[in-house]
């Protein structure tokens, strides 16, 4: 597609519930980044992924919180036993490779967002 | 670790007004520094970049130039317009090479009116 692409753009869930986020990034980009916006904040780092494989998974909270990427496109953030303090707008990012974000041509490219609500 | 702090906001404007958004960082050696915006409804999109001291990034009449003497990245603009209305967020990724992990500031609400 043409921009990075996050479903769904809103949800809202019961406390305690399973949630799945899905991000489509840029076509050929193998960088993907996930962040977590919660109001009135900047974005903060959760994981970010070259290829399949998840290179860094230092900014998740706990553990439950677990992302994939099995085919190095597409990602799935999955967040168990939801709970109110888990609600944000979780963003996803892809660049074409993971370095040199000063340098022409290699930006970081953000989706709109998934909006979470914890009941 | 490094961090990022900006002026909170929110920032209110008459049209045709001189809009400075201050951002100050931590780092060690030297980070490259951005500015996004995020505009109602869509998603971040970057602004400018500078990647070494004394350097100026600059798009849409926007600048801000890279100070490592004062560790800061002021955004201005000489004439904001109601489309400039958003929220704006000062960033850099670490020099300590290594991926693009963007740090953020808080972001700074910009409300401008006719």
């Amino acid at each position: 597609g043409a921009g990075v692409s996050q479903t769904p753009s809103n949800k809202v869930t019961e406390k305690g519930k399973y949630v799945e986020l899905r991000c489509d990034p840029i076509s050929g980009h193998t960088a993907l980044y996930w962040y977590r916006q919660s109001l009135g904040q900047g974005p903060e780092f959760l994981i970010y992924f070259q290829g399949t494989g998840a290179a860094d998974d230092s900014g998740l909270p706990n553990d439950r919180f677990f992302a994939v990427r099995p085919e190095g496109s597409v990602s799935t953030l999955k967040i168990q036993r939801t709970e109110r303090g888990d609600s944000a707008v979780y963003l996803c990012a892809s660049s074409l490779t993971p370095y040199g974000q000063g340098a022409d041509g290699n930006t970081i490219y953000f989706g709109e967002g998934s909006w979470l609500t914890v009941v | 670790g490094d961090s990022v702090t900006q002026m909170e906001g929110p920032v209110t404007l008459s049209e045709e007004a001189f809009l400075t958004i201050n951002c100050t960082y931590t780092a060690t050696g030297y980070p490259s520094l951005f500015w996004y915006v995020q505009y109602p409804g869509e998603g971040l999109q970057l602004l400018l970049k500078a990647t070494k001291a004394d350097d100026k990034g600059s798009n849409k009449g926007f600048e801000a130039t890279y100070r490592k003497e004062t560790t800061s990245f002021h955004l201005e603009k000489g004439s904001v317009q109601v489309s400039d209305s958003a929220v704006y967020f000062c960033a850099l990724t670490p020099f300590s090479g290594g991926y693009n992990k963007l740090i953020f500031g808080a972001g700074t609400r910009l409300a401008v009116h006719p």
